[in-house]
């Protein structure tokens, strides 16, 4: 079964930018979207479309893409941005929907 | 504004069956599509298939493939998610998400994503 992969934890300090990856062989012919969850709640969607940013989410906010993988980059860390980061994509077919394993994001 | 409002949580025994409901309200619920995930505690997300609104197309997970039935009610702009033969390992929040699908325009394949989601609903397989 297809699969995204994301490191399992990164740290930053306030104000730093963080980058969290998401590999996929499947990436370079299906969008990529993002969520952020924090304990005890229900996803948010942060990007869309790779690099689309919904309304109401900070511009700290971005996304990239490159071959098979994609970038969420979050420039000037605040610790309300302390939470777990998923990626989200499909296989090649567009059929079946997948996330990554996410991403655990500390503020120091 | 949208909504979706889930069913309460459920404590059921090994080999037992639950349907979780989900009721949308904000906007058209044939225009979109419902998918669920399910999060096991401690865990990741996982992806457990999707249903359109509009014509009751399905696709599931191939792992869930067989115990899992996706339904919509139109008349009511519910969605609801029966699992069967639950085990112990389908103790999990199971969530619902309202679905967006857009074109990838380079592959000339569907892409969807998960714009408003459910508070979640806690299903516990014990005995």
């Amino acid at each position: 079964s297809y699969e995204l992969t994301q490191p399992p934890s990164v740290s930053v300090s306030p104000g730093q930018t963080a980058r969290i990856t998401c590999s996929g062989d499947a990436l370079p012919k299906q969008y990529a979207y993002w969520y952020q969850q924090k304990p005890g709640q229900a996803p948010v969607l942060v990007i869309y479309k790779d690099s689309e940013r919904p309304s109401g989410i900070p511009e700290r906010f971005s996304g990239s893409s490159s071959g098979t993988t994609v970038t969420l980059t979050i420039s000037g860390v605040q610790a309300e941005d302390e939470a777990d980061y998923y990626c989200q994509s499909a296989d090649s077919s567009g059929t079946y929907g997948v996330f990554g394993g996410g991403t655990k994001l500390t503020v120091l | 504004q949208v909504q979706l409002v889930q069913s309460g949580a459920e404590v059921k025994k090994p080999g037992a069956s639950v349907k979780v409901s989900c009721k949308a309200s904000g906007y058209t619920f044939t225009s979109y599509g419902i998918s669920w995930v399910r999060q096991a505690p401690g865990q990741g997300l996982e992806w457990m298939g999707w249903i359109s609104a509009y014509n009751g197309n399905t696709n599931y997970a191939q792992k869930l493939q067989g115990r899992v039935t996706m339904t919509t009610d139109t008349s009511t702009s519910t969605a609801y998610m029966e699992l069967r033969s639950l085990r112990s390992d389908d103790t999990a929040v199971y969530y619902c998400a309202r679905v967006n699908i857009v074109v990838v325009v380079a592959a000339a394949q569907p892409s969807y994503y998960f714009d408003y989601w459910g508070q979640g609903t806690l299903v516990t397989v014990s005995s």
